[in-house]
């Protein structure tokens, strides 16, 4: 079964300080991997995407990851940090198609970004 | 931009209430579904809804709930009779032909007392 693993319940970085997310994958084949963002009090808004093309995935608002199939992993990265990237972060995977491409989703990150 | 609306925002229901929650998926999009976040924890799959059917659902998604899509533009979950276990975020989304990703609203607290 596809799963998703968050490596970090909570992250605190400094503004202009680079971040790291980290999440690792589990799949029988290659999946679709994605990072969505929640911040408070709004819906869940779709970072980036990975399916299978570039494995250095460009994303909203200056995030990226890499697909990093040797390590299973699929971190997000940003190189300067803005207090408006405090907000709940999610590594997801995408389950079968034949499932209508429900998604699996981490158990999130929480970004704090102090002054 | 287009977007997946939900409403109410925020419900409270009385345990053993039936509760609607409803959503607008965007307007050409084919597949739609629902998901649900306890308090703490992980976003979890319910169900998911292609050409008027149910085309897959969760462990989660007993007989006390029920999706429809009554015309051509709403998606609603119904709770038969709520429980204080189905207190949650409830998010709604939907996704285009030819595409992996889903598309989320902003979410229905529900609160059951």
């Amino acid at each position: 079964a596809q799963s998703v693993t968050q490596l970090d319940s909570h992250v605190s970085v400094s503004e202009g300080t680079p971040v790291l997310l980290r999440c690792n994958y589990s799949s029988s084949y290659s999946p679709s991997l994605f990072w969505y963002v929640q911040h408070p009090n709004k819906g869940l808004q779709l970072l980036l995407k990975y399916t299978s093309a570039a494995t250095l995935v460009k994303g909203i608002n200056g995030f990226e990851a890499e697909f990093k199939k040797s390590e299973t992993s699929f971190h997000l990265t940003k190189p300067s940090a803005h207090m408006s990237d405090a907000a709940e972060y999610f590594c997801v995977v995408s389950v079968a198609a034949n499932s209508g491409y429900a998604l699996n989703f981490g158990k999130g990150t929480s970004l704090l970004v102090t002054p | 931009e287009p977007e997946v609306t939900q409403t109410p925002s925020h419900q409270v229901t009385q345990m053993g209430q039936e509760v609607i929650l409803r959503c607008v998926p965007i307007s050409n999009h084919l597949y739609f579904y629902w998901y649900r976040q306890i308090l703490g924890q992980k976003v979890e799959f319910l169900v998911s809804f292609y050409n008027n059917e149910i085309s897959e659902k969760s462990e989660i998604f007993d007989d006390q709930f029920s999706v429809e899509r009554p015309d051509g533009s709403n998606f609603t979950l119904k709770i038969r009779s709520t429980k204080l276990e189905d207190s949650a975020m409830y998010f709604c989304a939907s996704r285009p032909q030819g595409a992996t990703e889903a598309f989320f609203g902003q979410g229905t607290r529900l609160t059951v007392v």
